[in-house]
């Protein structure tokens, strides 16, 4: 069965540092999304992309942050210059019909 | 913004018993999923439901879309101990986008 993957699975990061988070999403899938996952929290919303643009992004979502589809199976997350409440799980997911299907997460702790 | 509170937030019970959730919003949602969360994992999809009132079963699980658009709930029958984990439900507000708006979480514990 066809899955969402993302590397690495554990990033450390040192506070001002850039990071690049990796996703593959599904082959067939035309939208994708940034979900980030505070330790003991819910899943928060970050940015959806379509059609090789930003549709959607949330507060959370700021001017440190970046995503972009480098070629045709990648789907990358940067944040340029990192701050300590950075540290989440970072969460991608596609979607071609209306269900969005999850990778497992990269783990970004920022010391 | 929109949020979904989630009840109960913990759950104790005994292997082979039955679990009832619900998600509630003071917004609507025109669709309903629920997830299962296992630490340090992404959330699995198990049920999407898309149309007020509908009810819809996968195996041992049971969700509903609530009438009024604002809630959603999700039964599990005859609890396994691979049941254990949290349980999300999402929503979708839009059309479109379809960004998902995450409830708060039940966590599943099965008592030996």
């Amino acid at each position: 069965e066809p899955e969402v993957t993302q590397t690495p699975s554990h990033q450390v990061t040192q506070m001002g540092q850039e990071v690049i988070l990796r996703c593959v999403p599904i082959s067939n899938h035309l939208y994708f999304y940034w979900y980030r996952q505070i330790l003991g929290q819910k899943v928060e919303f970050l940015v959806s992309f379509y059609n090789n643009e930003i549709s959607e992004k949330s507060e959370i979502f700021d001017d440190q942050f970046s995503v972009e589809r480098p070629d045709g199976s990648n789907f990358t997350l940067k944040i340029r210059s990192t701050k300590l409440e950075d540290s989440a799980m970072y969460f991608c997911a596609s979607r071609g019909g209306s269900e969005q299907y999850f990778g497992p997460g990269t783990r970004l702790t920022v010391t | 913004g929109q949020q979904l509170n989630q009840s109960p937030q913990s759950m104790f019970i005994q292997e082979g018993e039955d679990v009832s959730m619900n998600c509630t919003s003071s917004s609507i949602f025109n669709t309903w999923l629920w997830y299962k969360q296992d630490p340090g994992e992404g959330p699995v999809l198990l049920i999407a439901l898309y149309k007020a009132g509908e009810l819809t079963s996968n195996g041992r699980l049971t969700a509903q879309f609530g009438i009024t658009r604002k809630d959603s709930f999700l039964n599990i029958s005859a609890s396994i101990p691979s049941d254990v984990g949290i349980y999300f439900c999402a929503g979708v507000a839009n059309f479109g986008n379809e960004k998902l708006t995450f409830g708060t979480g039940t966590r599943l514990t099965i008592i030996p």
